[in-house]
């Protein structure tokens, strides 16, 4: 079965400082992979998604995500922290060929520091 | 666009009551799905339909659970009898074909006493 990983449920940077947030998967199949973010008291939002194109893949909002086949990973990053960055983040990969039935990881707590 | 409109976005309820929640969809997306949020199992998939038809429901922890999708704009997730294990936020999300992208409404707070 399809899985992520999300090492580190919280993860606290200063602001202006790199944002490093890891995901690592498990699939018998090239997957296809995604970051959401959830801010207080709202839905998901997709950030970024890998379907087998190019392995960086930009995302909104600054963030990126590099897909690493050797590493089984598919890590969130953004060079610089922002306040507003402050959120849940959620690594997720797809089941089906309409690749929209997600399996979630248990999310990663980004806390932002003036 | 308005997105995916839930309701209703916060429920109290004691613990026997019949519960319903409902999803309106963005018009013309053919996939919905139902999730469930708590802190001790995070994000869990109960069910999704294409097409207003249910694919897989192999989430949906009971037989207390039920939902329906009698139309393209219209979905209902049920609970009964409730139990305070229920308590979560039960977001719906719908889906274009062959994105990958969903897309969350604000989520549904229940509490079960």
């Amino acid at each position: 079965a399809q899985s992520v990983t999300q090492l580190g449920s919280h993860v606290s940077v200063s602001e202006g400082a790199l944002v490093l947030l890891r995901c690592n998967y498990s699939s018998s199949v090239p997957p296809y992979l995604f970051w959401y973010v959830q801010y207080p008291n709202q839905g998901l939002q997709l950030l970024l998604k890998y379907t087998s194109a190019a392995t960086l893949v930009k995302g909104i909002n600054g963030f990126e995500a590099e897909f690493k086949k050797s590493e089984t990973s598919f890590h969130l990053t953004k060079p610089s922290a922002h306040m507003s960055d402050a959120a849940e983040y959620f690594c997720a990969v797809s089941h089906n060929n309409a690749g929209n039935m997600l399996t979630f990881g248990g999310g990663t707590r980004l806390m932002v520091k003036p | 666009d308005a997105g995916v409109i839930q309701s209703p976005r916060h429920e109290v309820t004691e613990m026997g009551q019949e519960v319903t929640l409902r999803c309106k969809p963005i018009s013309g997306h053919d996939y919905l799905f139902w999730y469930r949020q708590t802190m001790m199992r995070g994000l869990e998939l109960l069910i999704y339909f294409n097409n207003n038809v249910p694919i897989d429901d192999s989430g949906m922890p009971e037989d207390r659970f039920s939902a329906k999708m009698p139309n393209a704009s219209f979905s209902t997730l049920k609970i009964q009898p409730s139990e305070p294990r229920d308590s979560a936020v039960y977001f719906c999300a719908s889906s274009p074909s062959a994105t990958g992208e969903l897309f969350f409404g604000e989520g549904s707070r229940l509490t079960v006493l």
